[in-house]
């Protein structure tokens, strides 16, 4: 199983400064999803296929990488970007499905 | 508008059985892959199990296989879980989602089933 790993496990900035998230694969993935969950709701999907932004979602978020290491950076984060960011991969067959611990975006 | 809603939870004995539901509605249902996520409180997500677009393959994590049972109506819009055997580590909030490209993500989620398995 691929074994997902992020970084750091809390950020904490001032709305406005940059964000950017780590997330690294314990053997190289072909592409990855970015999820954002506030509490008491469910995850909803930023970025998949590593770079591409899901419906409705503003285009401060942004996502890259490959191989093994992938971002997610939020360009100028505002309040409601306060959250828990999960990246995501898929890999073999049959398919597995796993997801990183996490990351806390926190307001500074 | 896509809407997930989750049914079906509670709190049940270890060893014993129950069966969550997922009504979908604001897309065709029957196009759609589907998967089941869980996730303790205050913890990460954990995929439980995906299911095709007509019920023709199912796959699930090791921790659930042969417990677990994931099926859907889709004459019904209709998405289920059935759990058996349940045991204190099934606890967690459990979301059904759909399955974007290839089923290789969820790109939207139902509000999520809490399931306590408490003796």
């Amino acid at each position: 199983e691929i074994v997902l790993t992020q970084s750091p496990a809390t950020l904490s900035l001032s709305p406005g400064e940059r964000a950017t998230l780590s997330c690294r694969a314990s053997q190289s993935v072909s592409h990855l999803a970015w999820y954002q969950q506030k509490p008491g709701q469910a995850p909803r999907l930023l970025i998949y296929n590593t770079s591409n932004r899901a419906t409705g979602i503003p285009a401060r978020f942004s996502g890259g990488g490959s191989g093994t290491d992938f971002t997610l950076t939020i360009s100028s984060p505002e309040p409601e970007d306060f959250a828990v960011y999960f990246c995501q991969q898929r890999s073999g067959w049959p398919p597995s499905f796993t997801f990183g611990p996490g990351t806390k975006v926190e307001i500074k | 508008q896509v809407q997930l809603v989750e049914s079906g939870g509670g709190v049940v004995q270890p060893g014993r059985s129950l069966r969550l539901s997922c009504e979908a509605s604001g897309f065709s249902f029957s196009n759609y892959g589907m998967h089941w996520v869980r996730q303790v409180t205050g913890k990460g997500l954990e995929w439980v199990a995906i299911i095709w677009s007509d019920g023709s393959q199912a796959y699930y994590r090791d921790s659930v296989t042969g417990r677990f049972t994931v099926s859907r109506d889709n004459s019904k819009n209709t998405l289920y879980l059935q759990m058996d055997s349940l045991r204190v580590e099934d606890t967690a909030v459990y979301y059904c989602a759909r399955a974007l490209e290839h089923h290789r993500y969820f790109d939207a989620w139902g509000q999520g089933i809490l399931v306590t398995v408490s003796s």
